[in-house]
């Protein structure tokens, strides 16, 4: 299809351990988010590219969350030595960041899972 | 005091009300969104708004940028209806904060 795509679907990983969660924006799109939703709570924002302009990661819970993206298209947001606490759903969007226009409508993902024991 | 607040928390309604969903909010923006969370999780953009009123079917969103408050009304509601609806807004740049949500549960 041609939505945005997140893999894998779910993640059960111990603690301790790194995990990598991809995005697959919807071609063309420019600007890329993620998210994170925890068990009974609302979206909370982590980072956000727009083409090859230095990436917002004002919302990164600590330093061992990062992400990058390569060639403007997919994303990588990594998790270091993780945690309880870091279980969560993982959503990634993608939008024009069509110039001028302000704040673009966002395209969501189907979401990562991310279970850590 | 959040800076994104939504009411109801929960709404549960008949089949065929008319509902109304409020979002307030404190922080500067150019846009408001209203997305829709399934039951499932997944989630869809609704409207994207800045001022004055949006219509898609029976949906309809206004916002009051002097006041901040957008509304989100559902006309014939209908069980298929029934997800987690939120209202974010950019805190600044594209760095959004998310409202609480609201559970809408529509019943035959």
């Amino acid at each position: 299809g041609a939505g945005v795509s997140q893999s894998p679907s779910n993640k059960v990983t111990e603690k301790g351990k790194d995990v990598e969660l991809r995005c697959d924006p919807i071609s063309g799109h420019t600007a890329l988010y993620w998210y994170r939703q925890s068990l009974g709570q609302g979206l909370e924002f982590l980072i956000y590219f727009q083409g090859n302009s230095a990436p917002d990661k004002s919302g990164l819970p600590s330093d061992r969350f990062s992400a990058e993206r390569t060639g403007g298209s997919v994303s990588t947001l990594t998790i270091q030595r993780t945690q309880q606490e870091d279980s969560a759903v993982y959503l990634c969007a993608s939008s024009p960041g069509l110039a001028g226009v302000g704040v673009n409508e966002q395209f969501f993902g189907p979401g990562t899972r991310l279970t850590v024991l | 005091k959040n800076e994104v607040e939504q009411s109801p928390q929960n709404l549960t309604a008949q089949e065929g009300e008319f509902i109304t969903i409020n979002c307030s909010y404190s922080v500067g923006i150019s846009a408001l969104h209203w997305l829709q969370q399934h039951p499932g999780g997944g989630i869809v953009s609704l409207f994207m708004l800045s001022s004055g009123k949006k219509k898609h079917g029976r949906l309809i969103a206004t916002i009051n940028i002097q006041e901040k408050h957008s509304s989100l009304h559902i006309t014939a509601s209908h069980p298929r209806d029934s997800a987690v609806y939120i209202c974010a807004v950019p805190r600044y740049g594209q760095n959004f904060v998310f409202g609480p949500g609201t559970r809408l549960s529509v019943l035959p």
